[in-house]
C-alpha cells in the first residue's frame, strides 16, 4: 500500500536548522508524482508549506517559509527533503509529507514528524 | 487572496446527518470543481474523503457525500457513527496554482 514515511523531527533551538526526509513507497512511478509538505501546529489547523513537481525543477512555497525552507528531491527522486533554516518558535508543528493526487487533491499523507522549536 | 471558511464545530447524534460548509471568497470555488475534503481523527494524519467536490475516495463509505452550491462546498455525513468524530478540512487548488486550506471543523458525535 502507499506509504509516505517522514523522519528527522526533533527538538531544536530557535535560529537553528533541521532537515526532514520523506520516503515514498508502495506505488509505481514514484518519480512521476509531485509532493507537498503540510504542517499542523499543536491544536491548530493544517497549513500548506511547499510543493515540488515530479521533476523537482519547480518548487513553490508559502509566504511563511519562503527564504527559510528549501524542498529538494534526490536522484532518482525517491526521497524528498525539507531543509528548515532559521527556525522560530512558531515553526513548532507536526510536519506531513503528502502526495499530489490526480484530481486536484492531496491523496496520501504520511504519519507526520514532530518538530519542536524551543529555547 | 483566496480563503475558505468553515464553521469551527458541528455536532449530531448517532444516526443523524450533519453538513459541514466551506465557503470560498473567490470565483475558483464557483467555477471549478477543485475542492476536496479530508478527515482527521484525533492523533492521526488527515485522510482524503472527497475529491473534485463530490467524488468519494477509494474505500470511503457512501455515508459521506459532497456537493457545491455557488461559492459554498459542503460535506454531508449521514447515519452518524461514533467513529466519525474527527476534524474535517476542505482544501482548494486555485487556478493560480496555490493551495488554500479551510480552518477545519470539529465534528462531535453526541
Amino acid at each position: 500500500q502507499v506509504q509516505l514515511v517522514e523522519s528527522g523531527g526533533g527538538v531544536v533551538q530557535p535560529g537553528r536548522s533541521l532537515r526532514l526526509s520523506c520516503v515514498p513507497s508502495g506505488f509505481p512511478f514514484i518519480a512521476t508524482y509531485g509532493f507537498h509538505w503540510v504542517r499542523q501546529a499543536p491544536g491548530k489547523g493544517l497549513e500548506w508549506l511547499a510543493f515540488s513537481w515530479n521533476d523537482g525543477s519547480t518548487v513553490d512555497y508559502a509566504d511563511s517559509v519562503r527564504g527559510r525552507f528549501t524542498l529538494s528531491r534526490d536522484n532518482p527522486k525517491t526521497t524528498l527533503y525539507l531543509q528548515m533554516n532559521s527556525l522560530r518558535v512558531d515553526d513548532t508543528a507536526v510536519y506531513y509529507c503528502v502526495r499530489d493526487g490526480p484530481h486536484w487533491d492531496l491523496d496520501f499523507w504520511g504519519q507526520g514528524t514532530l518538530v519542536t522549536v524551543t529555547s | 487572496q483566496s480563503a475558505l471558511t468553515q464553521p469551527p464545530s458541528v455536532s449530531g447524534s448517532p444516526g443523524q446527518s450533519v453538513t459541514i460548509s466551506c465557503t470560498g471568497t473567490t470565483s475558483d470555488v464557483v467555477t471549478y470543481n477543485r475542492v476536496s475534503w479530508y478527515q482527521q481523527p484525533p492523533g492521526t494524519a488527515p485522510k482524503l474523503l472527497i475529491y473534485e467536490v463530490s467524488n468519494r475516495a477509494s474505500g470511503v463509505p457512501d455515508r459521506f457525500s459532497g456537493s457545491k452550491s455557488g461559492n459554498t462546498a459542503s460535506l454531508t455525513v449521514s447515519g452518524l457513527q461514533a467513529e466519525d468524530e474527527a476534524d474535517y478540512y476542505c482544501i482548494l487548488k486555485t487556478t493560480a496554482g496555490t493551495w488554500v486550506f479551510g480552518g477545519g471543523t470539529k465534528l462531535t458525535v453526541l
